[in-house]
């Protein structure tokens, strides 16, 4: 199987304050991890692209320093919110890609996604 | 950029078939993926077409027309389990999604 975990599952925070949102892949390893956002009865927004060991490629319109990604490890990608506010609300949902990297993204898992409230 | 379409909303009855179009326009392609997504969950692999064809799966088959930029997921037998949003999304060595078609299967 191919399992991708997020933690936490949701998360309320006060406009200010950072938040750290964890994307673990199980199962495999995953040279590439992807983050998406999702607004309700919206479709995915992908924000980056992390590759293990290199710094994230963020999508155009994307803060690169308001949402910092680390991805340490062939298992672990990491997204933090900085100074997150109310329109950061959103659901984060993070993907692992099996297959090698720079490869087609066939194989990619995801996860549960991560609930955040901003107050 | 990338440009995918989809209709928004579909209604059907439990056990007839519905079909969702997805039209796209995009700067490179390596194959659709259709994901289905309930309400608060991340989505769910259902089909990944490459080449031109039908690809069937159960109670659900994909229909790919690389040169007109279009698919389709048809669901056969529809189930009230099978209420959700549908998600049509490009390949091109990242994925860019539709904004999905929200299905509701009645009684």
């Amino acid at each position: 199987g191919a399992v991708v975990s997020q933690h936490p599952s949701w998360v309320i925070c006060k406009s200010g304050t950072s938040v750290k949102i964890e994307c673990r892949s199980l199962d495999f390893q995953a040279t590439t991890m992807f983050w998406y956002r999702q607004f309700p009865k919206q479709s995915l927004m992908l924000m980056a692209t992390s590759n293990e060991g290199s710094k994230a490629t963020y999508e155009q319109g994307v803060e690169k320093d308001k949402f910092l990604i680390n991805h340490a490890s062939l298992t672990l990608s990491t997204l933090t919110v900085t100074s997150a506010h109310p329109e950061d609300s959103s659901f984060y949902i993070c993907s692992a890609h099996k297959g090698l990297a720079g490869g087609p993204s066939y194989e990619q898992y995801f996860g549960p996604g991560t609930r955040l409230t901003v107050t | 950029g990338q440009n995918i379409d989809q209709p928004t909303e579909m209604t059907a009855t439990e056990g007839a078939i519905v079909q969702i179009n997805c039209t796209y326009q995009t700067s490179g392609f390596n194959g659709l993926f259709w994901y289905q997504q309930h309400a608060g969950e991340a989505p769910t692999f259902l089909s990944y077409n490459v080449l031109d064809g039908l690809e069937e799966k159960g109670r659900f088959s994909s229909f790919l027309s690389r040169s007109k930029g279009y698919s389709y997921l048809l669901l056969k037998e529809l189930q009230m389990k099978d209420s959700a949003s549908y998600l049509c999304a490009v390949n091109d060595y990242k994925l860019s999604f539709g904004a999905g078609t929200t299905v509701t299967v009645r009684a």
